[in-house]
Formats: C-alpha cells, structure tokens, sequence
C-alpha cells in the first residue's frame, strides 16, 4: 500500500503569491494533519481534520487555511507568502483520531519564498 | 506552557558504540510520548509510542524508557551504524485535538 503522498516535492514562489500543497492519506486512514518545518526546528502543527472537518488549529495566521476532501484527501493553502514560509510543510495520517496511534508522515513539500 | 526539550542538541559517535538521547516535557496533561527519527529533508518516522504506564519499550536496536514522574524520556541506541546518522525527534501530544508539540529535536551522527 503507499504511504502518504504530497505534491509537490518542490516549489518556489515569489512574495504575495498563493500555494496550494496536496496530501493524500494512507488508504482508509481518516485523519490528516499538516505540519510547518522551518530548516533547523522540530515541526509545528497547523491544522488537523478528520472526517472532512477541522478538528484542531495551531498558532498560524489566516493566511493558512485548509480542507478535506470525501475521499480523505487534503489541501493547505497559503495566502500572501512572506519569506518567513518557507519550510517543509509535512502531511501526517491516522486512522481515526491520531490519540494513541501511529501517525504517518508524508516526505513533505519544501517551499521556497523568494 | 506546554515545551518539548531534548539534549543534546547534535551528537556525534564512532560507528558500533552507543548513545543516549534525553528528552524533557512539560505537557499536561500527558498521554503518550513518541520518538521519531528524521532523515534529512524526509518526513520522520515512527519508532516508538510509549503510554504513561510503559516504562520502556524497544524496536530493534531502540530502546525508548519514559519517566512519567519526572518527566523525562530517552532513546537509546545500541551498536550505532552508519545510516543511524539522522535528527531524533521527541513528540508529545498537547492540549489541543491534532496538536502534536515536537522537540527541536537531536542531530545525531554516526561516523567510520
């Protein structure tokens, strides 16, 4: 079965331009959950959803903003990019809530803002 | 404030010896603590969940232990190869639904 999938692997964008990142979960796995990297630093939550709604938010601006799709699958997208976005933006999913179980990453987006 | 601390912040070691990794946390309420291995520009994975009533749990040549009165975990690596050299992550769920609080966490490498 494959594991969490993103696209794309890499991408650059200039200052005031929008993103849109794709994740598609592991095969029956209902949650999914983003995560920003900034080079050098552990990651930071975003956002998770399951069952198509938002069930958690970090401490992210409403540039960011996200959804999930019936067939589980998720899309981040950052509005009005700074230089500070760029990261690697990682996708995570679980089987139902991630409480207790195995989250699985995906190999992650890598954004470079110019 | 809920905070993730792991030391040291980077490691290096001699191929076939062993190392001990520490993490700190301050989350309340606690339910579980995860340790993940990040290869450099790839997406951690998984190497142990550890539940407050698990003391210690091993895969492989990890051994994870967890402290849950001192709260303190560590990941300890036994006979060290060459494709261990990766970031060691300490993850402890926060407060909040979905909200996984990492550590930044522990840059180990492994040389001949």
């Amino acid at each position: 079965d494959a594991g969490v999938t993103q696209s794309p692997t890499h991408l650059i964008k200039t200052r005031g331009q929008h993103v849109t990142l794709r994740c598609s979960p592991i095969s029956g796995h209902k949650s999914v959950s983003w995560y920003q990297q900034v080079l050098g630093q552990g990651p930071q939550f975003i956002f998770q959803y399951y069952e198509k709604e938002e069930r958690g938010r970090g401490n992210f601006p409403d540039r960011f903003s996200a959804r999930q799709f019936p067939n589980y699958s998720s899309e981040l997208n950052v509005n009005a990019l700074l230089l500070g976005d760029s990261a690697l933006y990682l996708c995570a999913s679980s089987p139902r809530a991630w409480e207790g179980n195995t989250i699985y990453f995906g190999e992650g987006s890598w954004l470079t803002v110019v | 404030k809920n905070q993730v601390e792991q030391s040291p912040q980077s490691l290096i070691i001699l191929e076939g010896k062993n190392c001990t990794l520490q993490c700190n946390y301050t989350v309340s309420p606690f339910s579980n603590l995860r340790w993940y291995k990040q290869d450099t520009g790839r997406g951690p994975v998984s190497l142990t969940i550890m539940t407050f009533s698990e003391n210690t749990k091993s895969n492989g040549r990890y051994t994870a232990t967890l402290d849950a009165d001192t709260k303190q975990s560590s990941l300890h690596i036994t006979a060290s190869q060459l494709s261990d050299s990766a970031s060691y992550i300490c993850v402890v769920p926060g407060g909040s639904q979905g909200n996984l609080i990492f550590g930044k966490g522990t840059k180990l490498s492994v040389k001949p």
